[in-house]
């Protein structure tokens, strides 16, 4: 099945740079790249997604890329905000084995006024 | 709109006990989900419901776990015989077929 790797599992930026988080996945039929925001106690929010004929999407201070040759897609936060903060999962989704995502294991993000 | 909702928020129970968790989907949403959250993992695929066509089960981790889907709407996962491993966060979802998965607060349960 599909395995998804994210990286790293916490992040630390000051107010304002830029963060970055990278993962990899293993089926080269994932076609559907999804970016989750979950805030403590709260479920999972979806805030940027790919698919598999996109490289780049950007929506505002937020951007994902897709390498499909090497498996690998990454979020981008321009202009980091500490209302940013929170921990961001990535997903991917294969259309021949439902709809059912497989995540990531989080990035725990904080930043620092 | 209201969203997903999922109730209790949280439940405490006794090793061996059954619980019942249950999720009320967006309404027009044909896809309903299940994903169990571990402290510091990701989500965990258990169950997804589509419309009337049998459920996914393969990532129901053992046959304690079942979950039903009444009417196309509100779905219920019931854990039997519940073990100190089965503590974690229950997250539902649903969406239409293919589209975003919007996400329940999900149900803490603590199995002690």
């Amino acid at each position: 099945g599909e395995n998804v790797e994210q990286h790293p599992s916490t992040l630390s930026v000051q107010e304002g740079d830029s963060a970055v988080i990278k993962c990899t996945y293993s089926d080269s039929a994932s076609n559907y790249f999804p970016w989750y925001k979950q805030e403590l106690g709260k479920g999972p929010q979806l805030i940027i997604d790919i698919r598999s004929n996109v490289g780049e999407k950007k929506d505002q201070r937020i951007a994902v890329t897709l390498n499909k040759t090497a498996k690998h897609f990454s979020l981008h936060i321009t202009e980091t905000q500490p209302e940013d903060s929170a921990v961001y999962f990535c997903a991917a989704r294969t259309a021949n084995s439902g709809y059912a995502l497989n995540f990531g294991k989080g990035t725990s993000l904080l930043v620092t006024p | 709109g209201a969203g997903v909702s999922q109730s209790p928020s949280n439940k405490v129970t006794e090793k061996g006990k059954d619980v019942e968790l249950r999720c009320d989907p967006i309404s027009g949403h044909t896809a309903l989900y299940w994903y169990r959250q571990s402290l510091g993992q990701g989500l965990e695929f258990l169950i997804y419901f589509q419309g009337n066509s049998a459920p996914d089960k393969s990532g129901l981790p053992s046959d304690r776990f079942s979950a039903e889907r009444t009417g196309g709407s509100v779905s219920t996962l019931t854990i039997q015989r519940t073990q100190q491993e089965d503590s974690a966060v229950y997250l539902c979802a649903s969406s239409k077929q293919g589209d975003e998965q919007f996400f329940g607060p999900g149900t803490r349960l603590t199995v002690l």
